[in-house]
């Protein structure tokens, strides 16, 4: 089955940096990848996805990048802001008669003032 | 349009105890699926329903069942609870078939304790 890689773990910048939030998977035939993020106590919300057939895709100070090749998918925030605090989940989904979410373990992202 | 809602939003049973969680889709969207998420990792496919049929299944054991009903709207059944079921339970609603059905929306979770 697929398997989703997600690093780091945690992730600790200023107000005002960017960050990237790194996955890979293993199953060549995943052709979706939503990131979700989850604040503390609340339902995992959809930001951004990518589909197999788009290298790039943004929104406002989010973008996510898939590179087919090397299995691997970056979720990139500019100009970060503390309520960009948060644990944020890739995951990768392959439609086979039926579509479930292979998720990455998560990333802790803590923005300071 | 109505969000994926779940009840109750916490709950606590004892070890081989029953339980049923209920989630309700959003509007317009015919396939459900659970995942179990426990704490500090990322959701875990439990199982899938579409058309009041279980449609996919992940490695979970067979005390894992649920169901679907004609507006949707799907329970998750867990019996013979052990202490390592205690969890985050998430119903995710997705399009019918066709139409960006790998878009899934969460709801609020169930919150299990099993003591």
């Amino acid at each position: 089955g697929e398997n989703v890689e997600q690093h780091p773990s945690t992730l600790s910048v200023q107000e005002g940096d960017s960050a990237v939030i790194k996955c890979t998977y293993s199953d060549s035939a995943s052709n979706y990848f939503p990131w979700y993020k989850q604040e503390l106590g609340k339902r995992p919300q959809l930001i951004i996805d990518i589909r197999s057939n788009v290298g790039e895709k943004k929104d406002q100070r989010i973008a996510v990048t898939l590179n087919k090749t090397a299995k691997h998918f970056s979720l990139h925030i500019t100009e970060t802001q503390p309520e960009d605090s948060a644990v944020y989940f890739c995951a990768a989904s392959t439609l086979r008669g039926y579509s479930t979410l292979t998720f990455g373990k998560g990333t802790m992202l803590l923005v300071s003032p | 349009e109505t969000g994926v809602t779940q009840s109750p939003t916490h709950l606590i049973k004892t070890r081989g105890q029953q339980v049923t969680l209920r989630c309700s889709s959003q509007s317009g969207h015919n396939t459900v699926s659970w995942y179990q998420q426990a704490l500090g990792q990322g959701p875990q496919f439990i199982f899938q329903y579409y058309r009041e049929e279980e449609n996919g299944r992940g490695n979970f054991p067979p005390r894992f069942s649920g169901l679907q009903f004609p507006n949707y709207s799907s329970e998750l059944n867990v019996n013979a609870l052990e202490l390592d079921d205690s969890a985050l339970y998430l119903c995710a609603s997705s399009f019918p078939r066709g139409t960006n059905t790998d878009t899934q929306y969460f709801g609020p979770g169930t919150r299990l304790t099993v003591l």
